[in-house]
C-alpha cells in the first residue's frame, strides 16, 4: 500500500494554464505538505494544512491555491502557470504530536511539472 | 528562525570507505534533526531523526548521525559505502514549537551529492 501519493507523476504543460496536482495519504494523518523542489534540488514548504488551519508560506504567489476535500487530500491548484513554476512538487504528511514533539514527515513520489 | 547548512555540495568517495556528510543549523528552539536520502527520480525517504532522546541516532543501510549541541551539528555517516548510497542528501531540521507557531514545515539544506567510485 502507497503512504502517500501523488497524481500526476509527470505534468506537461503550455504557460497561462490552470491545472491540479493531487494528493492522498492513507497513513491518517492530520497535516499535509506541498513542497517544490527547484532544478537545482533546493526544496521549499509551500503550505502546511492541519486540522483545517492552512499556514502559508508567505513567498508563495497567490496563483497556487491549496485544497482539502477531507483529511487525507490535500490538492494543488495552479492558476496561470509562469516559466518558472517548473519544477518538481512533493507533497508530505505527518501526525503531530502532542505538546512540543514533532514527528517526521512521510513524502510522496513527486510530481514533475514541466511549463513550456 | 530555523536553518540548516550542509557544508558540502558533492561528497565523493570510494566503495568500502567511511562516508561522512557535514550538517550544521540554526534554531531558536529545542530542534528535531532529520536525514532524508533521495535517489535519482524518485522521492525522499527518511534515513534517521534525532528528537531529544540519545544523541547518537542509528538508521537504515547502516547510517548513523550525531548530534552535538555545542558544535550546532548533525553530520551523518557511515563506516563503509556502497554503491547503492550513490544519491542525494538532506539535513532538515523542524522546530519543537507549541501550537499557534507559523508554516511548521521542515526545512531543507541545500542537498549534498554522494558520489561513490568503484
Amino acid at each position: 500500500d502507497t503512504a502517500v501519493s501523488q497524481t500526476p507523476k509527470y505534468l506537461v504543460t503550455q504557460m497561462g494554464n490552470d491545472k491540479s496536482i493531487k494528493c492522498e495519504q492513507n497513513l491518517g494523518h492530520d497535516t499535509m505538505y506541498w513542497y517544490k523542489q527547484d532544478s537545482k534540488k533546493f526544496l521549499k514548504i509551500m503550505f502546511s494544512y492541519n486540522n483545517k488551519e492552512l499556514i502559508i508560506n508567505e513567498t508563495v504567489p497567490n496563483r497556487f491555491s491549496p485544497k482539502s476535500p477531507d483529511k487525507a487530500h490535500l490538492n494543488l491548484h495552479i492558476n496561470s502557470l509562469e516559466l518558472g513554476d517548473s519544477a518538481v512538487y512533493f507533497c508530505a504528511s505527518t501526525q503531530r504530536g502532542a505538546g512540543l514533539s514533532y514527528n517526521e514527515q512521510f513524502f510522496g513520489p513527486g510530481t514533475r511539472l514541466t511549463v513550456l | 528562525a530555523q536553518s540548516v547548512t550542509q557544508l558540502d555540495s558533492h561528497v565523493s568517495v570510494s566503495e568500502g570507505t567511511p562516508v561522512l556528510l557535514r550538517c550544521n543549523y540554526s534554531s531558536s528552539y529545542s530542534p528535531s534533526l532529520f536525514w532524508y536520502v533521495q535517489h535519482p527520480n524518485k522521492g525522499l525517504q527518511l534515513l534517521l531523526k534525532y528528537t531529544s532522546a540519545a544523541t547518537l541516532v542509528k538508521g537504515i543501510n547502516g547510517f548513523e548521525a550525531e548530534f552535538k549541541k555545542s558544535e550546532t551539528s548533525f553530520h551523518l555517516t557511515k563506516p563503509s559505502a556502497h554503491m547503492s548510497d550513490a544519491a542525494e542528501y538532506f539535513c532538515v531540521v523542524s522546530d519543537q514549537r507549541g501550537s499557534g507557531g507559523g508554516a511548521d514545515g521542515l526545512t531543507f539544506g541545500k542537498g549534498t551529492h554522494l558520489i561513490i567510485q568503484p
